[in-house]
């Protein structure tokens, strides 16, 4: 069946450090992958994908790297800022099918 | 912002009301869908629409009907709900895939 979790509901980090937010997927048909993030009272915000033919991506402070032997994929941020307190969405896009499958997010929070 | 917009934001209704949700989208895109987030759960997609045409109805209970228009406009009318439909609803749009698709802020619906 389709289902996309994520390894922890929370995590907490230090203002300057990296954050490394983690997601397992279950459907190995899936051919792509996106990050969304949403902050209090928005919609989610995307972020950055990646495609199942690529095993790394990098966007500005971000980097998501796909390991499709494991089904697993993460997110990594880097030098976090409080800006970047929000709920983490990992979401995959099964071949074929008109649909994204998300997973149950990850709140993030920056200590100063 | 994302070019997807959303009315009302928010909307407090009784089980005997009738309102519409309304989103739009700015982005030229060909296909909107309907989500439902709620607490501590994934989201959950309701409807898709592609080029106007309804492509997927996630098992929606028939108190929720949508309405595309045309392409830059959705419409998720509601009557008879019940509380445990309380949520946010999020719309969203994309290009041709569903792989990327923006978001809009969302109505948060309470029933009462």
């Amino acid at each position: 069946g389709e289902s996309v979790g994520l390894h922890l509901p929370t995590l907490s980090v230090q203002e300057g450090d990296n954050s490394i937010i983690n997601c397992a997927y279950s459907n190995s048909a899936s051919d792509y992958f996106i990050w969304y993030k949403q902050e209090s009272g928005k919609g989610p915000q995307f972020i950055i994908d990646i495609r199942s033919n690529m095993d790394k991506r990098q966007g500005q402070r971000v980097t998501v790297l796909l390991n499709k032997t494991v089904k697993h994929l993460s997110l990594q941020i880097a030098a976090t800022q409080p800006g970047d307190s929000a709920v983490y969405f990992c979401a995959e896009s099964p071949q074929g099918a008109q649909k994204l499958v998300f997973g149950q997010g990850t709140r993030l929070t920056i200590n100063p | 912002e994302t070019g997807v917009t959303q009315t009302p934001r928010h909307l407090v209704m009784g089980m005997t009301n009738k309102k519409s949700l309304k989103c739009e989208q700015h982005l030229g895109h060909n296909a909107m869908y309907w989500y439902k987030q709620s607490a501590k759960k994934p989201l959950e997609l309701m409807f898709v629409y592609s080029l106007e045409e309804r492509v997927e109805n996630n098992s929606v209970p028939s108190r929720f009907s949508p309405e595309c228009p045309n392409s830059s406009h959705l419409f998720l009318h509601l009557h008879t709900l019940q509380p445990e439909d309380s949520a946010l609803y999020l719309c969203a749009s994309s290009q041709d895939t569903p792989d990327t698709q923006y978001f809009g802020p969302g109505t948060r619906l309470t029933v009462l």
